[in-house]
């Protein structure tokens, strides 16, 4: 399979921005992803980037896509405690197999 | 309604038993998938289904096989279960074939199965 790398925790204080990074190998990604994991509950998709686009911005997520370097982040503006849980990024091949992340724990400091 | 369901939440079990857990999806989607996270929140493939060809990641051992009753249905079934097996698994769907034209490929994941084997 393909590696997807992320660091695996972040700490950031309430209001400030949140920003969570992931690299990946496979050059033929068609699309890439970011999950959101609560304690206790299933991955849920927060948005995500067609490989051809270089960013794409939602209310307070932007998606920042580097494919040279083959780099993908996610920022969150304005942090909020609920913000706190597991993001996952993840990668579709042409072959339409999922590559998840390791994930990265975010923990929001009030 | 929920979109992917498992069942059960939660099983508890001993070493050497067999288990099912049962996963529907009434999405209308045509690819279904078992992906077991570990004590690290580690997530990985264990099988993809589509009506056509079922794809298992080649480090799943063969206690595990997956049964599909019908396009909306992809159940896990677990031989000797071993401590190692213990794990929260999610089932997920997807439509990764064109719908008018566009491939969408989103994953939606069940709440999650967690197996503690005793």
């Amino acid at each position: 399979g393909e590696d997807v790398e992320q660091s695996l925790f972040l700490s950031v204080r309430e209001g400030d921005s949140s920003v969570i990074n992931c690299t990946y190998t496979d050059s033929s990604s068609t699309y890439l992803y970011w999950y959101k994991q609560e304690p206790g509950a299933g991955l849920q998709l927060l948005t995500y980037i067609f490989s051809n686009m270089d960013m794409k911005q939602d209310q307070r997520l932007t998606v920042l896509l580097n494919k040279k370097d083959k780099h993908l982040s996610l920022r969150i503006a304005d942090t909020q405690t609920g913000d706190s849980a597991i993001y996952f990024c993840a990668e579709m091949d042409t072959g339409n197999q999922f590559y998840f992340g390791t994930g990265t724990s975010l923990t929001v400091i009030p | 309604d929920t979109a992917v369901s498992q069942t059960p939440k939660y099983l508890v079990t001993q070493m050497g038993n067999d288990k099912s857990i049962k996963c529907e999806q009434n999405l209308g989607h045509d690819t279904m998938y078992w992906y077991k996270q570990d004590s690290k929140k580690f997530l990985k493939i264990m099988f993809s289904y589509n009506n056509k060809e079922l794809i298992i990641n080649e480090t799943v051992p063969n206690r595990f096989s997956p049964k599909s009753p019908d396009k909306a249905h992809l159940n896990l079934h677990i031989n000797s279960l071993e401590l190692g097996d213990s794990a929260v698994y999610f089932c997920a769907s997807s439509q990764v074939g064109p719908v008018g034209g566009k491939i969408t490929g989103e994953l939606f994941f069940g709440e999650g199965s967690r197996l503690t084997v005793l």
